[in-house]
């Protein structure tokens, strides 16, 4: 089935430790996002990339690193995890002839 | 700075009714707006979405309404059952860009 795949599902993180979220797509899309979803905040963009081989940051990004080595994975790393960063996190794609978002299932992290 | 908010955090309504969820949106320059639909323990999925050169779009069950002078969007369910229950939300995007703001989102319940 089309769509996008993150991993883990679910992860409980100590503080101080690096962590690295996986997504990858299969549609081919040229874009990719990372949010993370926090009660009362709604999504917010933390890092983007338009097509492989470029990022760009959101209104969220320290904290947090990315790399787009190619179209179908876009990780997300978080160097030294803190609590604040316990979340929900969405990786989500999107094709540049479209312009609505395929979202994957997300990945709840928390740091202790 | 721009932001996407919606006027009702819950919105309860009777199994069959029709559901009209708000939004407001503060840049005049958005130019598309999407409606995403969100179960629990699930990613965001796109309902239906408008440009801003129209001021009605219908799709099955659901339609959208955009008032650009007032800068509102609305999102009617019609004839609402158990399974539109989720959180919905409006996002907002700009010309020439794939990023989207999104609001806080609607806890949408439908009593049985």
């Amino acid at each position: 089935i089309a769509g996008i795949t993150q991993a883990p599902t679910s992860q409980i993180l100590a503080a101080g430790r690096r962590m690295t979220l996986r997504c990858t797509q299969d549609m081919r899309h040229n874009a990719m996002y990372w949010y993370r979803q926090d009660l009362g905040l709604g999504l917010r963009l933390i890092h983007y990339s338009n097509t492989a081989g470029t990022t760009g940051k959101g209104e969220v990004p320290d904290g947090y690193s990315v790399s787009r080595a190619n179209t179908d994975d876009f990780p997300l790393t978080l160097a030294s995890a803190v609590p604040s960063q316990t979340s929900v996190y969405f990786c989500a794609s999107s094709d540049s002839g479209t312009y609505g978002y395929t979202f994957g299932s997300g990945t709840r992290l928390t740091v202790v | 700075g721009e932001s996407v908010g919606l006027h009702l955090p819950t919105l309860s309504v009777q199994e069959g009714d029709n559901s009209i969820i708000n939004c407001a949106y503060s840049n005049s320059a958005s130019d598309y707006f999407i409606w995403y639909k969100q179960e629990s323990g699930k990613g965001p999925q796109f309902i239906i979405d408008i440009r801003s050169n129209m001021d009605k779009r219908q799709g099955q069950r659901v339609t959208v309404l955009l008032n650009k002078t007032v800068k509102h969007l609305s999102l009617q369910i019609a004839a609402t059952q158990p399974g539109d229950s989720a959180v919905y939300f409006c996002a907002e995007s700009f010309s020439g860009t794939y990023k989207y703001i999104f609001g806080t989102g609607t806890r949408l319940k439908v009593l049985a």
